[in-house]
């Protein structure tokens, strides 16, 4: 099955820093690579997605790339905030809406 | 919409006893699926479900954990005997084929 290996797994930056998170995975007929933000006692949230025909993909300042010749994907954050401050998932399924497998998450630290 | 909505938030039970949490997907989504989460493994898919179908419980870690979808607003995960190695936080998550809403998790100890 597909494995998801995430990196690094603890991160902390000053405010206003970037942060980058990577990922790679292992079954080429993946498509679709989400990730989720998953604050203190709550479930993980979606907060931005890609497919496999896309290279890249921006929402103000969360950015995702995607090189799918060296199956890896990564994470962008910019101008990071404290509120920022949680664990990140990657994860990478076969096509959206099938079983996602996730990585192991990074738990990120913005310093003011 | 309210959202994905988990009960109880929260279950300590006793080893042996019988465990079932529930979960009220998203009107609408047709898959749901139900997953745990420790610190040791991350993640884990345990079972989902398309149209109240289930399509893969291959990480049903045993014979004890059992799940049902009778209707499309509602679905079980049934721990029974539970155990102590049982104790994580299971979410429920829900989905029309784009990425997933989870719940809010129960988070259950065994004891």
């Amino acid at each position: 099955g597909e494995n998801v290996e995430q990196h690094p797994s603890t991160l902390s930056v000053q405010e206003g820093d970037s942060a980058v998170i990577k990922c790679t995975y292992s079954d080429s007929a993946s498509n679709y690579f989400p990730w989720y933000k998953q604050e203190l006692g709550k479930g993980p949230q979606l907060i931005i997605d890609i497919r496999s025909n896309v290279g890249e993909k921006k929402d103000q300042r969360i950015a995702v790339t995607l090189n799918k010749t060296a199956k890896h994907f990564s994470l962008h954050i910019t101008e990071t905030q404290p509120e920022d401050s949680a664990v990140y998932f990657c994860a990478a399924s076969i096509r959206s809406g099938y079983a996602l497998n996730f990585g192991k998450g990074t738990s990120l630290l913005v310093t003011p | 919409d309210a959202g994905v909505i988990q009960s109880p938030r929260h279950e300590v039970t006793e080893m042996g006893q019988e465990v079932t949490l529930r979960c009220k997907p998203i009107s609408g989504h047709d898959y749901l699926f139900w997953y745990r989460q420790t610190m040791m493994r991350g993640l884990e898919l345990l079972i989902y479900f398309n149209n109240n179908v289930p399509i893969d419980d291959s990480g049903m870690p045993e014979d004890r954990f059992s799940a049902k979808m009778p209707n499309a607003s509602f679905s079980t995960l049934k721990i029974q005997p539970s155990e102590p190695r049982d104790s994580a936080v299971y979410f429920c998550a829900s989905s029309t084929g784009g990425g997933y809403t989870f719940g809010s998790g129960t988070r259950l100890t065994v004891v």
